[in-house]
């Protein structure tokens, strides 16, 4: 059963810091991953979906690497903002399973 | 713009109470998924549906069971509620990636 893992559990910044949140995932099989921000109380929203054969994928001051091989995923934030304060979740996504989503990184930035 | 909304955004219920948690799609998805969180725990499945009529048990399906009468909606039920089921639950729609309302929170007391 994939297992996902989050590195750090929480960061804490000042503002307009590059910072990189790491996910680890057991089972190198799958086919999309995808990266969430979630704000306190509220649900989901997805950031990126990157596809298996993709290396990266990139919104705005995000970006999203995959090393499929080796069971990682990067989410890098470019010139962090105290409105980027969230809990950011991957989930790797594995043929014929259902999603499984990391337990988040809890990232505090500081004005 | 994709959209999964959540009837309520806040519910307080009794012990005992029969709760319906209403969750409706507008993007013509057939898979649905309910899920709750809670701190320290993470999310974890309660059931999803691949098609209308259709649902299938997720990690912790005790104590709840679900309906999909039609394709856009899915309803959780709390059969009979009791204070563990204190929770924040979510629900999500799936094609390639997820997209998820903005969630329920339920208070049993």
């Amino acid at each position: 059963k994939q297992e996902v893992t989050q590195i750090p559990a929480a960061l804490s910044v000042p503002e307009g810091e590059n910072l990189v949140l790491n996910c680890s995932f057991t089972d190198s099989a799958i086919y999309n991953l995808q990266w969430f921000r979630q704000d306190p109380g509220k649900g989901l929203t997805s950031l990126l979906l990157i596809q298996s054969s993709q290396r990266e994928q990139t919104s705005g001051r995000l970006n999203a690497s995959l090393d499929k091989s080796s069971g990682r995923s990067t989410l890098y934030i470019a010139a962090s903002q105290p409105g980027d304060s969230a809990t950011y979740l991957c989930a790797p996504n594995n043929y014929g399973q259902n999603f499984v989503f990391g337990p988040g990184t809890r990232l505090s930035v500081l004005p | 713009d994709v959209k999964v909304t959540q009837s309520s955004r806040y519910l307080v219920k009794r012990t005992g109470e029969k709760v319906f948690l209403e969750c409706v799609q507008d993007m013509d998805h057939e898979n649905m998924f309910w899920y709750r969180q809670d701190p320290g725990l993470g999310l974890r499945l309660i059931y999803f549906s691949y098609d209308v009529k259709m649902k299938e048990k997720g990690d912790i399906p005790e104590g709840y069971s679900v309906s999909r009468e039609k394709k856009e909606r899915f309803s959780l039920i709390l059969e009979s509620a009791s204070t563990n089921q204190t929770s924040m639950y979510l629900c999500a729609t799936a094609n390639y990636g997820y997209t998820f309302g903005s969630g329920t929170r339920l208070t049993v007391v």
